[in-house]
């Protein structure tokens, strides 16, 4: 599966919109862009996925770039407890997800 | 029913005990999936069940040994464990399509082991 870069952290405010970066820019063709986070002391938690078509579901919004070079997570209203680590990962027709080290997101009042 | 259950929630075992994990959905997921978690550290794949067959073994050490019941539960039999073996064990779910189209897996809240 083709690698990602995240930033380690980032800051954001609550009831703004956080937008979470990341590169894949060996993604191949049949490979899916995948969210998830994992708040502290539990299980991961997916968030959304996609090709190459923008997505949105009552979570967040994800948008991949024409090129599938790179994608952004888009929380609209961030809150409190958005508050987590957040992991892109880019998955092929298998059943693994390789975990990179993610993006821990804070949320400040 | 829309979880993944794991027992218990924390345990702790000395190295020369027994010990197993249980994991269970009742989402009609014909795949499912051991992680390890240290701390700090993302998520490491350990087995992943398909139909209820073992398909994938990342190179895990004996002491570890999955089992799967049924299509709804998955175990995870500890036996001689090591100090280093203590993290958060995570089981997790899925369709089983083998289509990364449809490759959300759904996570437990972990087990989270001690070795001593």
């Amino acid at each position: 599966d083709a690698k990602t870069t995240q930033p380690t952290s980032m800051d954001c405010a609550e009831g703004r919109a956080a937008n979470l970066p990341c590169n894949h820019s060996t993604i191949s063709g049949n490979e899916y862009v995948y969210w998830y986070r994992q708040i502290h002391s539990q299980g991961p938690q997916y968030i959304i996925h996609g090709l190459k078509n923008n997505e949105t579901n009552e979570m967040a919004s994800l948008i991949i770039t024409e090129d599938r070079k790179s994608s952004t997570l888009i929380l609209p209203h961030a809150t409190l407890r958005d508050t987590a680590v957040y992991y892109c990962i880019v998955s092929s027709n298998d059943y693994k997800l390789s975990f990179g080290a993610g993006t821990t997101v804070t949320v400040r009042a | 029913d829309t979880e993944v259950t794991q027992t218990p929630k924390h345990l702790v075992m000395g190295m020369t005990n027994k010990k197993s994990l249980k994991c269970e959905q009742h989402m009609g997921h014909r795949a499912m999936y051991w992680y390890k978690q240290k701390a700090k550290k993302p998520p490491e794949l350990m087995f992943v069940y398909s139909y209820e067959k073992l398909s994938i073994n990342e190179s895990v050490p004996s002491r570890f040994s999955p089992e799967c019941p049924n299509s709804s539960l998955l175990n995870l039999h500890l036996h001689a464990l090591q100090p280093e073996d203590s993290a958060l064990y995570l089981c997790a779910s899925s369709q089983g399509t083998w289509l990364a189209a449809n490759n959300e897996q759904f996570f437990g809240p972990g087990t989270r082991l001690t070795v001593l």
